[in-house]
């Protein structure tokens, strides 16, 4: 089936530095989203970016929507030690579908 | 509820037992999904509703899963004769029909011995 290629597998990284992730497919995609993973928890949104090009903040996250639809980045500024966790990329790639193929995620560590 | 709600948190079975996953969508939300997420990797989409009917089931692996959502609120997901080989997190997830930033529940973590 469709995959998502994430990278980096794994950030380890000091509090206060920033980070940026990506994914790419080879398939055009309509959606792509990012969640943020805890331990024992479910996934949580994070950005929804629905147009090629478009540029989302929140906080200090920031993604973006890649030009010919098949890549997204996340950049988080200033991290702190609350960023810990799995970072997923997310995307629908079926006009029309409901379903979301997800990547394999960013396992990001931040030292105090 | 507040959020998605999915009981038990973690059931231990024996290979060969039969098993229902439950889940409480966010109320209001027509759409419900199930994703199930192996160590190390991300979700993966097994079943769709949209109100009471399977909008998309593609992603169940096999005829020993099947899901219901009978009065268009909780589902459940049920697994006949279990392998080792369906231990994982099965996620539910809600969401206003169309929107893709879905809302996950907890998971069900289960484990076949």
């Amino acid at each position: 089936g469709q995959q998502l290629n994430q990278s980096p597998q794994s950030m380890f990284i000091q509090e206060g530095e920033d980070v940026s992730m990506n994914c790419t497919s080879s398939s055009i995609f309509n959606t792509w989203l990012w969640y943020k993973q805890d331990p024992g928890e479910g996934p949580v949104l994070l950005i929804a970016l629905y147009k090629a090009g478009e540029l989302t903040s929140n906080g200090r996250l920031t993604a973006q929507f890649g030009i010919t639809r098949k890549d997204s980045f996340l950049n988080i500024s200033a991290s702190i030690p609350s960023d810990v966790g799995i970072y997923f990329c997310a995307g629908d790639y079926q006009g029309g579908s409901e379903k979301l193929v997800f990547g394999k995620g960013t396992k990001l560590t931040v030292n105090p | 509820g507040a959020g998605v709600s999915q009981t038990p948190s973690n059931k231990v079975t024996e290979k060969g037992k039969y098993v229902e996953l439950r889940c409480d969508p966010i109320s209001g939300h027509t759409a419900l999904y199930w994703y199930r997420q192996s160590l190390g990797q991300g979700p993966e989409f097994l079943i769709y509703f949209q109100g009471t009917g399977a909008a998309d089931d593609s992603g169940l692996p096999n005829d020993r899963f099947f899901a219901v959502r009978p009065e268009g609120s909780v589902s459940t997901l049920k697994i006949q004769r279990t392998e080792r080989g369906d231990s994982a997190v099965y996620l539910c997830a809600s969401s206003l029909s169309g929107f893709h930033g879905y809302t996950f529940g907890s998971g069900t973590r289960l484990t076949v011995v």
